[in-house]
């Protein structure tokens, strides 16, 4: 089945310590990104990647750090996270701008809580 | 002002109604995405349109890109299209700008 796998699903971690939210697609895509989503801010764009050893900073990129040394996996680093990036986060892959007619394929989220 | 404008912010509608979503967009994009949200949180793409329409199933988007505005309608409304719809615009540069989501509730 073709599917963005994200993990954890849950996660709660205390401040300063390191963690990673891993991102993985079985479809071959070529882009991918992570989002984080806030009550009352909707989805913001962290990080996107247009191909293997290709990342690119989005809207909110301060606090995270991301890599894609291969192509199906993408993951999302929090060297030390702190309670404001409590929040849901999405990981999403694509075949790449404009060629895909639904659009993009997304994980079924990381809700993280940093306390 | 987001760059992504969404109405209305709540819908409620009988089942089997038609029902439309709008989204205006005040910025440059090359693609217009529409997904859906349902409770426990996980997202689906809809539709990626960059002109004209698209329909899938009960499902019609359509964009006026001279206008900066795009629709979703949704024939025959049923209690299991209840969701968060999220239009969002991306450019050649792979920048996103989402609108903040209407929540929409079918009532049997």
């Amino acid at each position: 089945e073709a599917q963005v796998t994200q993990n954890p699903r849950y996660l709660i971690t205390v401040t300063g310590k390191k963690l990673t939210v891993t991102c993985s697609q079985n479809m071959n895509h070529e882009y991918m990104s992570w989002y984080r989503q806030d009550p009352g801010l909707g989805l913001r764009q962290i990080y996107y990647s247009m191909n293997v050893e290709v990342t690119d900073k989005g809207d909110v990129p301060e606090g995270y750090k991301v890599s894609r040394k291969e192509k199906r996996n993408f993951p999302l680093i929090l060297e030390s996270p702190s309670p404001n990036q409590t929040s849901l986060y999405f990981c999403a892959s694509s075949e790449g701008p404009l060629r895909t007619y639904y659009g993009y394929t997304f994980g079924s989220g990381t809700r993280l809580t940093v306390v | 002002k987001n760059e992504v404008e969404q109405s209305p912010q709540n819908l409620t509608a009988q089942e089997g109604e038609f029902i439309t979503i709008n989204c205006s967009y005040s910025v440059g994009i090359s693609a217009l995405h529409w997904l859906q949200q349902h409770p426990g949180g996980g997202i689906v793409s809809l539709f990626m349109l960059s002109s004209g329409k698209k329909k899938h199933g009960r499902l019609i988007a359509t964009i006026n890109i001279q206008e900066k505005h795009s629709s979703l309608h949704i024939t025959a409304s049923h209690p299991r299209d209840s969701a968060v719809y999220i239009c969002a615009g991306s450019n050649t540069g792979n920048q996103f700008y989402f609108g903040t989501g209407t929540s929409l509730t079918v009532i049997p």
